[in-house]
């Protein structure tokens, strides 16, 4: 069991650009979740996927904003047309959907918008 | 919406003393799950505790325990022992039967040598 990873660690890029980051779970696990967390805050959901189906989504998730679980493997986040606002450390979750279904994290993506 | 609030920003406690967090929830619902994750500075998130609300029992966790009072919506860690490697944000979470956790606003805890 390797854990939850992302890649890449840190992204730095200039407003108006694209972004995609990759979230890889662990592999039982059949749900993945989207978290973004600002300076000094909680992580704050954006998405979920159960297998490819991508179940829910919250407000924070702009039109800019697309997530994808192809396969029910892995999953991307892109950010489209990136602003300062989007600067944030971007969280990725996977759970085994038994029990207590606890989610566990990977090391997030800092994303830096110049 | 389910609310979860954590008073102190800020918590320090002396290595091998004992050191209490709080956390509140609001929420109208009789079947949820309550959660504490501990982020060091390096910004993994990791779970420290969990605890389901049809159980009366507090949960443990080593030196880790919860107070978990369903009436007063309250959750508070313990942790026993301190040492310097729990330093980190605490973040108390909340998740009912859907998918997503909602998180407090975190305290930092200091260990003083």
């Amino acid at each position: 069991d390797t854990g939850v990873s992302q890649d890449p660690r840190h992204k730095i890029t200039k407003r108006g650009q694209n972004v995609t980051f990759r979230c890889d779970p662990i592999s039982e696990h059949n749900r993945l979740y989207w978290y973004r967390q600002t300076l000094g805050q909680g992580p704050e959901f954006l998405t979920y996927f159960q297998n490819e189906a991508q179940l829910e989504k919250s407000r924070l998730l702009s039109d800019r904003f697309s997530a994808e679980r192809p396969k029910g493997s892995f999953s991307t986040l892109e950010i489209q047309r990136t602003e300062q606002g989007d600067s944030a450390m971007y969280l990725c979750a996977s759970s085994p959907r038994r029990g207590v279904d606890t989610q566990y994290f990977g090391p997030g993506t800092r994303l830096t918008v110049l | 919406a389910q609310t979860v609030t954590q008073s102190q920003p800020e918590m320090s406690v002396q290595e091998a003393e004992t050191v209490t967090l709080s956390c509140t929830y609001d929420t109208s619902e009789s079947d949820y799950y309550l959660f504490w994750y501990k982020q060091p500075p390096s910004r993994q998130m990791i779970l420290v505790i969990r605890q389901e609300a049809y159980k009366q029992q507090n949960a443990t966790e080593n030196r880790f325990s919860v107070n978990f009072q369903k009436a007063a919506k309250s959750f508070s860690l313990k942790i026993s022992d301190s040492q310097l490697g729990d330093a980190a944000m605490y973040f108390c979470a909340y998740k009912n039967s859907g998918s997503r956790l909602t998180f407090g606003e975190g305290t930092q805890l200091t260990v003083n040598p």
